[in-house]
């Protein structure tokens, strides 16, 4: 069974920052493209970046570009998304999420989800 | 960038009920469209992929269908289970969501 678990949410203040940290079992880790995608609350979904399995290409949302950077540690079944620059605007969930993958590689269809956690940006 | 517009925002219907949601790109993507369902408090859940394969797990109510920029979601028969919020996404971009009530 596919379990992501994100951990590395909290209270941070405008301009501050955060790590983010999705642990990863149940798959081969190595082989599929992962991504964060957040949720304001009460809001939709927004997609915010990925890397791809071997880590080597990665992909931010215009939102993000310049303050988060996301890596992965395929020895450690981990992803995780370092978050700079952090504004009230990047208030969500943040959700680790596993790609589809397939033959096509990076696909673009979500088919695991962590739980989310929770961030928080306000002074 | 491409653009994913939903309608309804929100539906009420009946256990039962056929009901179809609608989901537009500002231009072609071929099939690349997924759907997704999400209840309150948990994460989404993979529906369909490639505009019209059935997700691992999901029931066979659930069907998915459209090529270019006209897509739809059907479920044949709703059920009490599946009063959620549904959103289509496409590469980076999802819609902004499809909220399915109690009538």
């Amino acid at each position: 069974e596919v379990q992501l678990v994100e951990s590395g949410g909290g209270l941070v203040q405008p301009g501050g920052s955060l790590r983010l940290t999705c642990s990863a079992s149940g798959f081969t880790f190595t082989t599929y493209a992962m991504h964060w995608i957040r949720q304001a609350p009460g809001k939709g979904l927004e997609y915010v970046s990925a890397i791809s399995s071997n880590g080597r290409i990665t992909y931010y949302a215009d939102s993000v570009r310049g303050r988060f950077t996301i890596s992965r540690d395929n020895s450690k079944n981990t992803v995780s998304l370092e978050m700079n620059s952090l504004r009230a605007g990047d208030t969500a969930v943040y959700y680790c999420v596993k790609d589809l993958g397939g033959p096509a590689g990076w696909q673009y269809y979500f088919d695991s989800w962590g739980q989310g956690t929770l961030v928080t940006v306000s002074s | 960038d491409i653009q994913m517009t939903q309608s309804p925002s929100s539906l009420s219907a009946s256990v039962g009920d056929r009901v179809t949601i609608t989901c537009r790109s500002s231009q072609s993507i071929t099939n690349y469209l997924s759907w997704y369902q999400q209840k309150p408090g948990k994460a989404p859940e993979l529906l369909i992929y490639a505009a019209s394969s059935l997700h691992s797990g999901v029931p066979s109510r659930f069907s998915g269908s459209g090529s270019g920029t006209h897509f739809t979601l059907t479920i044949s028969s709703l059920q009490p289970e599946d009063f959620a919020t549904y959103y289509c996404q496409q590469g980076a971009t999802f819609g902004g969501g499809t909220r399915v009530e109690i009538k």
